[in-house]
């Protein structure tokens, strides 16, 4: 059982430059999430989703987008990158009826904008 | 505003001894609590959860953790450290809306 799967594990961007990472789940999970992760803050929520077609805007969503086309991907997409995107980016599901806080976590990706 | 701070950013304890980490955390409505674990290179790992109930709540990995609503409270506990519960963790808040607090998170260091 794979889990939450996200692509790539590690990424180096210029300022300006797009680029998108991805986040699968095989758990058929309704509610997906995207957070960075930043030192000496914790984790900070960019976009969620509760279903497929649905999508919200978290605590930091500037600079970011998402879509959620199918219940098993959750793509984030920086349209163009800043220095200030630097961080690690966590994707997260939760099943439905499941408790918020209830989530399953990806292994990262550790995003570099130079 | 709602907030969770845990106050050790790094806590070192010898391998066989006890271990509490700190949270406290200030929530307008009754709270969800939670625990996760970070291993090095690793996503996050629940630990353990409050919703309701018994305010003392046991976890995976032989943690427990005590919600104690007078004090704003939700301290992790663990009788006896083992090297490879060295990690960083994390309490987080939660209440009905999908969003949830973290903390900036305690780094555990084991002293072999």
């Amino acid at each position: 059982n794979a889990g939450v799967t996200q692509t790539p594990k590690f990424q180096v961007l210029k300022t300006g430059q797009s680029m998108t990472l991805q986040c699968a789940q095989d758990m058929n999970h309704e509610y997906m999430s995207w957070y960075r992760q930043d030192p000496g803050m914790g984790l900070r929520l960019i976009h969620y989703s509760v279903g497929a077609g649905i999508t919200d805007q978290g605590e930091v969503p500037n600079g970011y987008n998402v879509s959620r086309s199918t219940t098993e991907d959750f793509p984030l997409r920086l349209l163009s990158a800043a220095p200030s995107q630097t961080s690690v980016y966590f994707c997260a599901s939760r099943r439905a009826g499941g408790r918020i806080g209830e989530l399953f976590f990806g292994e990262g990706s550790r995003l570099t904008v130079l | 505003a709602q907030s969770v701070t845990q106050p050790d950013i790094h806590i070192t304890v010898s391998e066989g001894a006890s271990l509490e980490l700190r949270c406290n955390y200030s929530y307008g409505a009754t709270p969800y609590l939670f625990w996760y674990v970070q291993s090095p290179g690793q996503g996050l790992q629940l630990l353990l959860k409050y919703f309701s109930g018994d305010t003392l709540v046991q976890g995976i990995k032989g943690f427990e953790a005590e919600f104690k609503r007078s004090q704003s409270s939700f301290n992790l506990r663990k009788p006896s450290v083992h090297w490879s519960d060295a990690a960083e963790y994390f309490c987080a808040v939660g209440g009905s809306n999908y969003q949830l607090i973290w903390g900036a998170g305690t780094k555990l260091i084991i002293k072999p």
